[in-house]
């Protein structure tokens, strides 16, 4: 089975620190993607990466950045928090052999509140 | 552009009732996939099915069943005898392959014994 695990489930910020949220998997997925869960607004594409040291824009890029310095841990970083990322982040992985169109499989999540 | 469209934000039904939650997408492609995930209160998504646009079969996996029907564009999931383990966030997806998984806004089934 495939394993994604998140190294926080909910985590509570103050206004301009820096956060890090962590994504690992054990499964040797090429594909890693990180999104954001709102009410009404369903999954939105933050960032996502095919390799090691590779990263591509999603949706709403703006205010987060990403590293991937290993395989199998993907991090999301918020440089300076504010309460509009205030939501429920999810990291997922794909396998690359499957193509772009191979399920992806997700993390439990972390519920971010920035106050 | 490609959309997927869950009208449905809340159901609400009694145990042992059959449910069907509808998606509705738009895509130019003729090549694309769907997928159904189920979001339960744990929060991580679980898979649930993965079809493609040339594959226009039913299908029936338990008391889940799917219909997909590219006339409409329409790709929906029917609960049969729900049951209160059932209760979650249900997403619907849609990717072409070249761009990124677009979801749904979800629907949120409660069942109530």
């Amino acid at each position: 089975d495939v394993k994604v695990t998140q190294s926080s489930r909910y985590l509570v910020k103050r206004t301009g620190e820096k956060v890090f949220l962590e994504c690992v998997q054990d499964m040797d997925h090429e594909n890693m993607f990180w999104y954001r869960q709102d009410p009404g607004l369903g999954l939105r594409l933050i960032y996502f990466s095919y390799d090691v040291k590779m990263k591509e824009k999603g949706d709403i890029p703006e205010g987060y950045s990403v590293s991937r310095e290993k395989k199998e841990r993907f991090s999301l970083i918020l440089e300076s928090a504010s309460t509009n990322q205030t939501s429920m982040y999810l990291c997922a992985t794909q396998p690359l052999a499957g193509g772009t169109t191979d399920t992806q499989y997700f993390g439990p999540g972390t519920r971010l509140t920035v106050l | 552009a490609q959309k997927v469209t869950q009208a449905q934000t809340e159901i609400s039904v009694v145990e042992k009732e059959d449910v069907t939650l509808d998606c509705v997408y738009e895509t130019r492609d003729t090549t694309y996939y769907l997928f159904w995930y189920k979001q339960p209160p744990s929060g991580e998504l679980v898979f649930l099915i993965r079809r493609n646009s040339f594959d226009e079969q039913n299908e029936i996996s338990g008391r889940y069943s799917w219909n997909f029907q590219k006339s409409t564009s329409s790709f929906n999931f029917t609960i049969t005898a729900s049951q209160v383990v059932d209760s979650a966030v249900y997403f619907c997806a849609l990717t072409n392959g070249y761009n990124k998984l677009i979801f749904g806004a979800g629907t949120r089934l409660a069942v109530h014994p």
